[in-house]
């Protein structure tokens, strides 16, 4: 079955400094990786997915992660945080579970940004 | 072009009472989904539908449930509620496609925030 870990709960950055938010995953099949974003109150929105094309996937808001097949790892980053950037942000792995294929979340990392 | 819109965005019950969430998405979307959100948890699937007129457990599937009379609509129903189903609750839906469901993202909703006192 297929599996997100999501290491850290909270991150908190200096606006300006670089954003790393950790994943990693457990596939038995090539996976396909989301990183999605919550912003207060609101629904999940797609940043970026892989779907074994390039392993550098660039999203939206200029985040982008990339996918490393020997660490398992699907890390998001983005050089220089804004203080938009504040929000809870979601790994998932798109997997065949019960034989249907279904997305599997991770607990999410919510990130703060400070002034 | 809406998305995905789900009604009622807030609802406060009494134990035992009953309601129906109601999804709605007009992209033509064949799978629709219905997850809960809680607090460390991240979203956990309640049950999910992969075109109209059929439907299948998730994760999490006890004390609710699902119909899909129509593509477009997707509705989650509680006959008893209970204090364990306060939480967030998302719809979402994505493409089938040839390359599978999992290839397409999944579109949400803006949720429904349930408590249960």
């Amino acid at each position: 079955a297929q599996s997100v870990t999501q290491l850290g709960s909270h991150v908190s950055v200096s606006e300006g400094a670089l954003v790393l938010l950790r994943c990693n995953y457990s596939s038995s099949v090539p996976p396909y990786l989301f990183w999605y974003v919550q912003y207060p109150n609101q629904g999940l929105q797609l940043l970026l997915k892989y779907t074994s094309a390039a392993t550098l996937v660039k999203g939206i808001n200029g985040f982008e992660a990339e996918f490393k097949k020997s660490e398992t790892s699907f890390h998001l980053t983005k050089p220089s945080a804004h203080m938009s950037d504040a929000a809870e942000y979601f790994c998932a792995v798109s997997g065949l579970q019960g034989g249907s294929e279904k997305l599997v979340f991770g607990k999410g990392t919510k990130l703060t940004v400070n002034p | 072009n809406a998305g995905v819109t789900q009604t009622p965005k807030f609802r406060v019950l009494k134990t035992g009472q009953s309601m129906t969430l109601l999804c709605a998405q007009d992209m033509n979307h064949e799978y629709m989904y219905w997850y809960r959100q809680d607090p460390g948890m991240g979203l956990r699937l309640i049950h999910y539908s992969v075109g109209e007129g059929t439907t299948a457990k998730g994760e999490v599937p006890d004390g609710y449930n699902v119909s899909r009379l129509k593509k477009q609509n997707f509705l989650l129903g509680l006959e008893s509620a209970a204090p364990s189903q306060t939480s967030v609750y998302f719809c979402a839906s994505s493409l089938q496609g040839r390359a599978g469901p999992r290839f397409y993202e999944q579109y949400f909703g803006p949720g429904t925030r349930l408590t249960v006192t």
